[in-house]
């Protein structure tokens, strides 16, 4: 089955600790993207990537960082230089940056 | 600012009952618009779009019309089911043509 991956489902970390969520593709989609959620404020990007070995900040991407070392690949890195880590992410894939994009499920981090 | 602005919710209906989502853009020219669909703990899911001007996107009994006009895209659907509970989100495609701008989402909630 084509889709996206996002692991895990639910994610705890301790304040100060740097943690990393998986997103994977099997659509053979070019673009790639990251997004937070959080109540009443809708997704806003974090980064993305039009191709392999690019990627391009968002709106809110301080305190994170990303790679794009595979088509397949676009993980995401939460530092601990990010004030508010806790929240919902969403990670996306399109054919390319103008088309229609296609989510994950989601990983819920909480940092304690 | 947010240059996508949906109906603030809750909306509350019940089941059969008639659904309008208001949405509205900003935006030069005309970009692509999109509705996304999120259930309860999921990623999203695209509902419909349109890409160009006088467009009617429809999916599952929902619809919605590119009206350049009035810069809008409201969300319709005839006769609502408990399972439309979810919450919907309106975008369009940036100006570069690089990501998606989302508006903040509306939760929709039905009745039996």
């Amino acid at each position: 089955d084509g889709g996206i991956t996002q692991s895990p489902k639910y994610l705890f970390r301790k304040e100060g600790q740097n943690v990393t969520l998986s997103c994977e593709q099997n659509l053979n989609h070019d673009a790639m993207y990251w997004y937070r959620q959080d109540p009443g404020q809708g997704l806003r990007l974090i980064y993305y990537s039009q191709i392999v070995n690019d990627f391009q900040k968002g709106d809110i991407a301080e305190g994170y960082s990303v790679s794009r070392e595979k088509k397949e690949s676009f993980p995401l890195t939460v530092t601990s230089a990010q004030k508010n880590p806790t929240a919902f992410y969403l990670c996306a894939s399109s054919t390319d940056t103008s088309d229609t994009q296609y989510f994950g499920p989601g990983t819920r981090l909480t940092v304690l | 600012g947010n240059s996508v602005t949906q109906m603030e919710g809750p909306v509350t209906l019940s089941e059969e009952a008639f659904l309008t989502i208001n949405c509205t853009y900003t935006a030069t020219g005309y970009p692509s618009l999109f509705w996304y669909v999120q259930y309860p703990g999921e990623g999203l899911q695209l509902l419909l779009k349109a890409t160009k001007a006088d467009d009617k996107g429809s999916n599952k009994g929902f619809e919605a019309t590119y009206r350049k006009e009035t810069t809008s895209f409201h969300l319709e659907k005839g006769s609502v089911q408990v399972s439309d509970s979810a919450v919907y989100f309106c975008a369009r495609a940036n100006q570069a043509g690089t990501a998606l701008i989302f508006g903040k989402g509306t939760t929709l909630s039905v009745s039996s």
